[in-house]
């Protein structure tokens, strides 16, 4: 079976400063992994994904993400928070098979202070 | 990118009616499709799996007879809601994957049902 964990349910950042958000996964098969970002009462848009290529992600709006399987984790960053990534964000796995089925972290919500 | 629309994107219903919500792929064909349900805060379930042409695949602890799902089409799946009740209400969300690109999943934008 396949599992996230998203450390810290709130995360809070001055605008200006890096964004840290973290994901742990767990998975018997090698793992796809995703970020993706909710605003409120919208659905999920793809941020960035990892599918077996480069360890290090570049998505969009300068977000990035390293896999590192050592640490079996999946972080986000982003250099300098904009008032804009104050949102939702959730990691989640998949198998990468044919069901493609996405399980999904419990999320975690970024504020940006002015 | 490709384009899930989901309607309605908002529906208040009384206790005991059924309600339906349609997932569209609008330029892009979707053999699989997947419904999740999402209460306040909190993160997406995935409820059940769609496939074009066959019966839905549900996760467990999710009533079939409750959540009736439809894969008619290429573009189209629904999720009816079956004698609603107040514990039905909650943040319905669909995607649908891309079968002839990249096979990468596309977000509906979600509707959101109140159960009176």
């Amino acid at each position: 079976a396949q599992s996230v964990t998203q450390l810290g349910s709130h995360v809070s950042v001055s605008e200006g400063a890096l964004v840290l958000l973290r994901c742990n996964y767990s998975s018997s098969v090698p793992p796809y992994l995703f970020w993706y970002v909710q605003y409120p009462n919208q659905g999920l848009q793809l941020l960035l994904k990892y599918t077996s290529a480069a360890t290090l992600v570049k998505g969009i709006n300068g977000f990035e993400a390293e896999f590192k399987k050592s640490e079996t984790s999946f972080h986000l960053t982003k250099p300098s928070a904009h008032m804009s990534d104050a949102a939702e964000y959730f990691c989640a796995v998949s198998d990468g098979g044919a069901t493609n089925k996405l399980i999904f972290g419990t999320g975690t919500l970024l504020a940006v202070q002015p | 990118g490709a384009v899930v629309s989901q309607h309605p994107s908002w529906v208040i219903c009384k206790s005991g009616t059924s309600v339906k919500i349609e997932c569209r792929s609008l330029d892009f064909q979707a053999t699989t499709m997947f419904w999740y349900r999402q209460f306040p805060k909190q993160s997406l379930m995935l409820m059940a799996t769609s496939n074009e042409g066959s019966k839905a695949t549900y996760e467990q602890g999710v009533e079939k007879d409750k959540f009736l799902i439809n894969h008619a089409s290429l573009t189209l799946s629904t999720l009816t809601v079956t004698s609603a009740h107040p514990e039905d209400s909650s943040f319905y969300i669909c995607s649908a994957r891309d079968a002839g690109g990249s096979g990468e999943l596309f977000f509906g934008e979600g509707s959101r049902l109140t159960v009176l």
